[in-house]
């Protein structure tokens, strides 16, 4: 079964300084995606960013971005130029392609960011 | 383009009750998901349709249930609830394939009481 592992339960970041949150994984699949996804105060999961592991290249999206390592089953989320309103709790997410037949996520544990002014 | 709604937004139910929580997915999504979220587990799958079919299941008790509607709305139900399942309960929808994001609704938090 596949795992999902966030080391960091707390994190807090000075606005506009960068901060990274971990991700770690563990599957014997080779063709899977990955995800970041914020949880605010609303309680609403809004998509950070999606990463296919078929890609080498990192994923950016503006302010964020990932550092993806395949063969460390590692994959790491950077906010730069933090701002207060990316507080939240952060999950790392893995979906399997398996041709459309499974679309679960499992989800780490999380990470709640704080931002500081 | 409305998102993804989920009826009631907050739900109080006494022990052995049966309680049933509404999905209302994006229009044009035919996956609906359901995760239940507590502190202790964090976020767990408890099952997805597509089209009306089941095509996955979680590890939860068969007191768990869903069904999804021809207009791809979804319902789950729990039966004889118990205090364990006090929980937040999203939904979330998709299009097909494996790499569409996942849309969520605001869940709905269930507390039994």
């Amino acid at each position: 079964a596949q795992t999902v592992t966030q080391s960091q339960p707390e994190m807090s970041v000075q606005e506009a300084e960068t901060v990274t949150l971990s991700c770690t994984y563990d599957t014997s699949e080779s063709d899977y995606y990955l995800f970041w996804y914020k949880q605010p105060p609303s309680r609403q999961m809004i998509l950070v960013i999606r990463q296919e592991a078929y890609k080498q290249q990192n994923a950016t999206e503006n302010r964020f971005s990932v550092n993806f390592q395949k063969a460390a089953k590692s994959f790491s989320l950077k906010i730069s130029d933090s701002q207060l309103g990316d507080a939240a709790m952060y999950f790392c997410a893995y979906r399997e392609n398996s041709g459309g037949s499974n679309y679960k996520l499992t989800f780490g544990k999380g990470t709640l960011l704080t931002v500081n002014p | 383009k409305a998102g993804v709604t989920q009826t009631p937004r907050y739900l109080i139910k006494t022990r052995g009750q049966q309680v049933t929580l509404s999905c209302s997915p994006i229009s044009g999504h035919r996956s609906v998901s359901w995760y239940q979220q507590t502190p202790g587990q964090g976020l767990q799958f408890l099952f997805e349709y597509f089209s009306e079919t089941q095509r996955n299941k979680g590890n939860f008790p068969g007191r768990f249930s869903g069904r999804q509607f021809s207009n791809s709305r979804s319902e789950m139900n729990v039966s004889t609830l118990e205090l364990g399942d006090s929980a937040l309960y999203l939904c979330a929808s998709s299009l097909e394939g494996a790499r569409t994001e996942a849309f969520f609704g605001q869940g709905t938090r269930l507390t039994v009481v």
